[in-house]
């Protein structure tokens, strides 16, 4: 059973569009991660955010946290393909538990 | 090295047999965890070591699978008797302690059981 609910599990889109990802739990969590990671490696750290209605902003990407701590959302701005990958939300309590991750296609 | 390092990063055994995953942390970490990815899916939790102790095994499928840290650094994660199932990456990360810090994965290793 997934803690955490991560939708929509697939997205492609064209380059310059725009898209949100979305990260849902019945739990309430200490803090969320954002990672990315590619083929062949491991998920690197995009974010954490830690409280509630929280927003964070790295270049493109809008990250925000629910204010009951239960739900975050990804928000990427004028998509490049170089934004492609697989999208993966945590929970932290003491150990991280993951989302089923969003794959994201951006074509050129 | 400067980041999580796992060894061997391919691994095919056949199917019965035991195999061995290696993970060198970050040097000073003294968190360290397991985690399991099958394709196209998030990391699934195996187990947490805190220094040289498991702090949590509740991820463990079952009894095939076992790791050890007996110096607080490199770990290893043991799979007995292996099935097909049991193909994935398996991923391992450190952090400087329990909540403490951003984890940092080093690349896995993609275990094939044919």
């Amino acid at each position: 059973t997934q803690l955490l609910e991560q939708s929509p599990q697939f997205l492609s889109i064209q380059e310059g569009e725009n898209l949100t990802v979305y990260c849902n739990s019945s739990s309430v969590f200490s803090s969320l991660q954002w990672y990315r990671q590619e083929p062949g490696e491991g998920p690197v750290l995009l974010v954490t955010v830690v409280t509630g209605g929280e927003v964070k902003k790295l270049k493109r990407l809008t990250f925000q946290f629910g204010d009951a701590r239960k739900d975050s959302s990804l928000h990427i701005t004028a998509a490049q393909p170089g934004d492609t990958g697989l999208y993966l939300c945590a929970g932290k309590l003491y150990k991280l538990s993951f989302g089923a991750g969003t794959t994201v296609t951006v074509r050129a | 090295g400067a980041g999580v390092s796992q060894t061997p990063s391919n691994k095919v055994t056949e199917k019965g047999k035991y195999v061995e995953l290696r993970c060198d942390p970050i040097s000073g970490h003294t968190a360290l965890y397991w985690y399991r990815q099958s394709l196209g899916q998030g990391p699934e939790f195996l187990i947490y070591f805190q220094g040289t102790g498991a702090a949590d095994d509740s991820g463990l499928p079952n009894d095939r699978f076992f790791a050890v840290r007996p110096e607080g650094s490199v770990s290893t994660l043991k799979i007995q008797r292996t099935e097909r199932g049991d193909s994935a990456v398996y991923l391992c990360a450190s952090s400087l302690g329990q909540g403490q810090g951003e984890a940092f994965f080093g690349q896995g290793t993609r275990l094939t059981v044919v």
